[in-house]
């Protein structure tokens, strides 16, 4: 069975830059996460989708950041204009969540994406 | 809300025993525990609820103290695959989502 499916799994990119990153969830899964991971600050939840619908974007950090979830088996997370600070690892999650918009299921996370900023 | 894991690191021999400590300084529902292999993706590991249910596949043990707050996470008779680094993750104050700890590295030797 495919897993969650990220792309690309490599950026390397100058500030200023747009980048997308894309992720195809596991089919069925009806919660969709993105979550940034970085030495410093570890492993950060960005925004949560369930049944497309963006539930909680409150880690987004600013408005450079965006995401999108047009239909159950795909999602973008964009940036723009890109900086430095925003380089990271950039993990796609998805679960199967039979009470609702909450978190009680295992995630299955993609390969990830790491960005890099210069 | 971030939960705090303890100790930060651990480095053990084959065979020998360690518990990753996650407390949160907010009531917990359910606490969830994932391991992440240098360079791969978190892959999950077990999730208990409150009230005592324990959901899991591994064959690697947990407690979940209520009234503390708190979770245990028991590797016994470690091995090399149990290498990498350990998360712990608790319900937002939404209800929405996980919230991780910064994680506890385990470095496990022949």
């Amino acid at each position: 069975d495919a897993g969650v499916i990220q792309s690309p799994r490599h950026e390397v990119t100058e500030m200023g830059q747009e980048v997308t990153l894309r992720c195809k969830p596991i089919s069925g899964h009806n919660s969709l996460f993105w979550y940034r991971q970085t030495m410093m600050r570890g492993l950060e939840l960005l925004i949560y989708f369930n049944n497309n619908v963006p539930i909680d974007d409150s880690g987004m950090p600013e408005d450079r950041f965006s995401a999108k979830m047009p239909n159950a088996s795909f999602s973008t997370l964009k940036i723009q204009p890109s900086e430095p600070r925003d380089s990271a690892v950039y993990f796609c999650a998805s679960s199967l969540e039979r009470a609702g918009p909450s978190s009680y299921n295992e995630q299955f996370f993609g390969p990830g994406t790491r960005l890099t900023v210069l | 809300q971030q939960p705090v894991q303890s100790p930060q690191a651990v480095i053990l021999r084959e065979g020998e025993d360690a518990v990753i400590n996650c407390s949160s300084s907010k009531a917990l529902y359910s606490v969830h525990w994932y391991r992440q292999k240098h360079g791969e993706a978190p892959v999950f590991l077990m999730i208990l609820l409150k009230g005592g249910e324990q959901k899991g596949h591994e064959k690697i043990s947990a407690s979940f103290n209520e009234k503390k707050q708190q979770s245990s996470l028991y590797l016994t008779a470690s091995q090399l695959s149990y290498s990498g680094t350990y998360f712990c993750g608790t319900v937002n104050q939404a209800g929405t989502a996980l919230i991780f700890g910064k994680g506890t590295t385990l470095s496990v030797s022949s």
